[in-house]
């Protein structure tokens, strides 16, 4: 069964940047490589912010990037703004026509 | 506007069963795989079921497998969480979601609907 194993907390000051981490099991992305990130503040629904590990959806502002080393992907998000301040999850598919979810990291801007 | 709109959730007691709707706008679901995530109160997100955009592929994560079945109206454009066998584990808020292309990730997401479920 895949994981995917984020850290809880993340933070950095406005300016900074930051990154995620997103580790998997059983070569999730490497056999796959379609990995996912989702912003969530609190009350709202999830919003794409990276798809197919590095690929940013129209919108989305280009301080937010993803890539890919081995078996984790990172999302950095640069020049941090207080609106980041939000939890993040990947996502990765894993095979056998299922997908999975990390367990969500918190950023705080400080 | 693209968008999804769930509804159907409710308080219900536990081994009965409740159906969830999505309804979808402005694109047809013939043309998406269309998922269904869902959020337990102060956890995180858990993947639970696909159907295909051909309406006959679908897959249900293990910890919902024999409980849970999606379907699709294509007249409605529509498509169904049928939930069974209902546990106090399965309260969450019910999001579904649209496939980006096969196998990616999720670009369009409901409001979404809670499912309580409580003796």
């Amino acid at each position: 069964q895949s994981v995917l194993t984020q850290p809880p907390s993340a933070s950095g000051s406005p300016g900074q940047s930051v990154t995620i981490s997103c580790s998997g099991t059983n070569g999730d992305f490497a056999d796959y490589k379609y990995v996912s990130w989702y912003q969530q503040h609190p009350g709202k629904a999830p919003k794409v912010m990276i798809y197919e590990v590095s690929e940013r959806p129209s919108g989305v502002p280009d301080r937010f990037s993803g890539s890919l080393s081995g078996n984790t992907a990172s999302l950095t998000v640069s020049g941090l703004q207080a609106e980041d301040e939000a939890e993040y999850y990947c996502s990765s598919y894993a095979g056998g026509n299922k997908w999975v979810f990390g367990g969500g990291t918190k950023l705080t801007v400080l | 506007q693209v968008q999804v709109v769930e509804s159907g959730g409710g308080v219900v007691q536990p081994g009965t069963s409740l159906r969830l709707s999505c309804v979808a706008s402005a694109f047809p679901l013939r043309t998406s795989g269309m998922h269904w995530v869902r959020q337990a109160p102060g956890k995180g997100l858990e993947w639970l079921s696909v159907l295909g955009a051909d309406g006959v592929q679908n897959e249900c994560a293990d910890s919902v497998k024999g409980r849970f079945t999606v379907s699709r109206d294509n007249s409605k454009n529509t498509v169904y969480l049928e939930m069974n066998s209902l546990r106090v584990e399965d309260t969450a808020i019910y999001y579904c979601a649209r496939e980006i292309s096969a196998f990616n990730g999720f670009d369009i997401w409901g409001q979404g609907t809670m499912v309580t479920v409580s003796s």
